[in-house]
């Protein structure tokens, strides 16, 4: 069954910078794209952007260029995203979501358990 | 960007019932709307995409509709595990956009 495994919850430092995990396992990791989503309570879902394993094409939301860097490990079959200078409004739940189907496919047909950012002093 | 309008924002109602929620975009979108539903301690559950077609699995109880702009969500014969928050999504267009979400509670 597919399943999305995500890091542990961070607490970290304004200014700084942290990269949460997503281990998928369950089917073919290079064949669908990945997708991170942001939650803050109260902002609802946002999405962040996609990658593509088999080459590591990737797509942004304008609004997180600069913010969100995604990668992907094709070896341990691991998508990662890079939060970079963190403020107080990039605290929230980010969820990776693998697409739908193999392209097109842009909705998110399984989730990660989420990972909670803390930014904090 | 689209932006996804869903109402209410809250529902109650009770086992047996049927309801309905709706979710509106800023502009067209073709048939290219999903669901999901959030449930505490469960990753998030994909119902249906594509506006009507439900994902392997999804109870039969669930169905989607609309095309356009206006897009419906029917539970028909609510059961206990259906009480759960839901959202819509919109995926014609970059960038992907959801709406607000429904909060379905018991009644």
């Amino acid at each position: 069954q597919v399943q999305l495994q995500q890091s542990g919850a961070e607490l970290v430092k304004p200014g700084s910078s942290v990269k949460i995990s997503c281990k998928a396992s369950g089917y073919t990791f290079t064949s669908y794209d990945m997708h991170w989503i942001k939650q803050q309570p109260g902002n609802g879902l946002e999405w962040i952007g996609w990658i593509y394993p088999g080459n590591g094409n990737t797509k942004y939301n304008q609004k997180f260029n600069g913010k969100a860097t995604l990668t992907a490990d094709k070896s341990s079959s691991t998508a990662y995203m890079q939060l970079s200078s963190l403020t107080s409004e990039d605290s929230a739940v980010y969820f990776c979501a693998r697409a739908g189907r193999v392209y097109p496919g842009d909705w998110f047909a399984y989730w990660g358990q989420g990972t909670l950012v803390t930014v904090s002093s | 960007d689209v932006q996804m309008t869903q109402s209410p924002s809250y529902l109650a109602a009770s086992p047996g019932e049927s309801v309905s929620i709706s979710c509106k975009a800023s502009k067209s979108i073709n048939t290219y709307l999903a669901w999901y539903q959030e449930k505490p301690g469960k990753t998030n559950k994909l119902l249906i995409y594509s506006g009507s077609t439900l994902q392997s699995g999804t109870p039969s109880r669930f169905s989607g509709s609309g095309s356009g702009t206006d897009f419906t969500l029917t539970i028909r014969s609510l059961e206990p595990e259906d009480f759960a928050v839901y959202y819509c999504q919109q995926h014609n267009e970059y960038p992907l956009t959801f709406g607000s979400g429904t909060k379905l509670e018991i009644k």
